[in-house]
């Protein structure tokens, strides 16, 4: 079993619509919790963090599950920039070479 | 500009020819690691350093070397490539090696994209 697993998609959906993810892992003693965007052919951006009480940035909502070990990433009224790889970020300890990466979710927005 | 920057983009060679990947980072960061990125695989750690001298295996680090002999600069060194090296390879530093929540988020150079024939 994958330590960081995400649907890969991809996700189609039209402008305008709310689409979401879910990323699960494996290491009930996770301590943090990240999304990065990943554009094709270039390198992975933080986007958000993703606290305990859940959080918003925007039109991006985070949460976290510690119970069922799942993070979510909520995308409302979709961009057509918002096109890219999501990926999951979980880090075991609080040090970055703890960090452990899902495969990523890819989305595409159409107009 | 703050970031980190990889050399070459692109990298075509054949089996057996050692290369070297270099990463700097302009940001006086701490901490430095290299990983890469493989279809279906997300991305996984092949080395990384907390500081100048200090370097450590990250989970796949057979084939490779690095060095961490300026804080700004941690090349990746491949002594002898080989065709299952071809992947596509970032650098990443953050100021601290912390990442906790409001911690030292990781900046990642813009990628090598390195085929072994």
């Amino acid at each position: 079993r994958k330590e960081v697993e995400q649907d890969p998609g991809p996700f189609n959906v039209p402008e305008g619509a709310t689409v979401a993810f879910n990323c699960t892992y494996s290491n009930s003693a996770s301590q943090s919790f990240f999304w990065y965007r990943q554009d094709c052919r270039k390198e992975p951006k933080l986007l958000m963090s993703v606290y305990s009480s859940g959080n918003e940035d925007g039109r991006f909502t985070a949460q976290l599950n510690r119970a069922s070990q799942y993070i979510s990433l909520l995308i409302r009224d979709s961009k057509l920039s918002d096109s890219a790889t999501y990926l999951c970020v979980v880090n075991d300890r609080y040090n970055n070479n703890d960090m452990r990466f899902g495969a990523g979710t890819r989305l595409t927005v159409k107009p | 500009e703050a970031q980190v920057t990889q050399n070459p983009r692109y990298l075509i060679t054949v089996t057996g020819k050692k290369l070297t990947v270099t990463c700097s980072q302009n940001m006086n960061h701490e901490y430095m690691s290299w990983y890469r990125q493989d279809p279906g695989l997300g991305l996984r750690q092949i080395y990384y350093s907390m500081n100048v001298e200090v370097t450590d295996k990250g989970d796949v680090p057979e084939g490779y070397k690095v060095s961490r002999k300026e804080k700004r600069n941690f090349p990746l060194i491949l002594e002898s490539p080989s065709p299952n090296q071809t992947s596509l390879y970032f650098c990443a530093s953050s100021l601290h090696v912390s990442a906790g929540q409001g911690g030292s988020p990781l900046h990642f150079g813009n990628g090598t994209r390195l085929t072994v024939t």
